[in-house]
């Protein structure tokens, strides 16, 4: 199985900043990664697909990148409602692997 | 508007047979695959199966030999059964539908079960 290794665990940013979460990949993912959102009691929401796309309806602030092994979530001019758990999802080989989730807190 | 919903029992006995249902609407099972996730509390998520639009299924190979996924599709609806529970299986079960290239688009609010005697 693919591991997926996410960076930091936990993350303290204030309003206004930009945070920068990684993933990386036991080997080449070709892109078939995905980045979700999720607030406690709620179900993840989906950011970021084919490591870059923005899903529909996702504040611009958020954005993907990376490609073999290595990817990254970046979010910028943090707002208060973005204080939640982050995570990836790669599904290029099955079974699909999660990373371990980055939470985000606002100062 | 896309939506999914399970349902299910809350406690399960060790031993005991799992049953939950996803209840979707918005779109139809014979055009998008629905997968089932997991996550136990305090760990990370973790990939059970899927069944595709055709009718097929695949399984996560650590839990192949308990877990069966089907559907009605006249009723919209997935389930999801898994035998011989242990109180390693205490999660939060999702079901997602699949996006059909890289991600799960919707996913549901998720049922809380517990493992234990």
């Amino acid at each position: 199985d693919i591991q997926m290794t996410q960076s930091p665990a936990s993350l303290s940013a204030s309003l206004g900043e930009t945070v920068s979460i990684e993933c990386l990949a036991s080997e080449d993912i070709y892109n078939n990664l995905a980045w979700y959102q999720q607030k406690p009691g709620k179900s993840p929401q989906l950011l970021i697909y084919y490591a870059s796309s923005l899903q529909d309806g996702v504040p611009s602030r958020f954005s993907g990148s990376g490609s073999g092994t290595q990817y990254s979530l970046k979010i910028n001019s943090l707002e208060s409602e973005d204080a939640a758990t982050y995570f990836c999802l790669q599904d290029s080989e099955y079974p699909p692997t999660f990373g371990a989730g980055t939470k985000l807190e606002l100062k | 508007q896309v939506q999914l919903r399970e349902s299910g029992p809350g406690l399960v006995q060790p031993s005991e047979t799992l049953s939950l249902t996803c209840t979707v609407s918005g779109f139809s099972l014979t055009s998008y695959g629905v997968n089932w996730v997991r996550q136990p509390p305090g760990k990370c998520l973790e990939w059970m199966g899927v069944i595709w639009g055709d009718g097929s299924t695949a399984y996560n190979s650590l839990l192949k030999s308990r877990l069966s996924i089907s559907r009605d599709t006249s009723k919209s609806q997935v389930f999801l059964k898994m035998n011989s529970l242990q109180t390693e299986d205490t999660a939060i079960y999702f079901c997602a539908r699949d996006r059909g290239s890289s991600g799960f688009d919707y996913w549901g609010q998720g049922v809380m079960v517990t493992v234990s005697s």
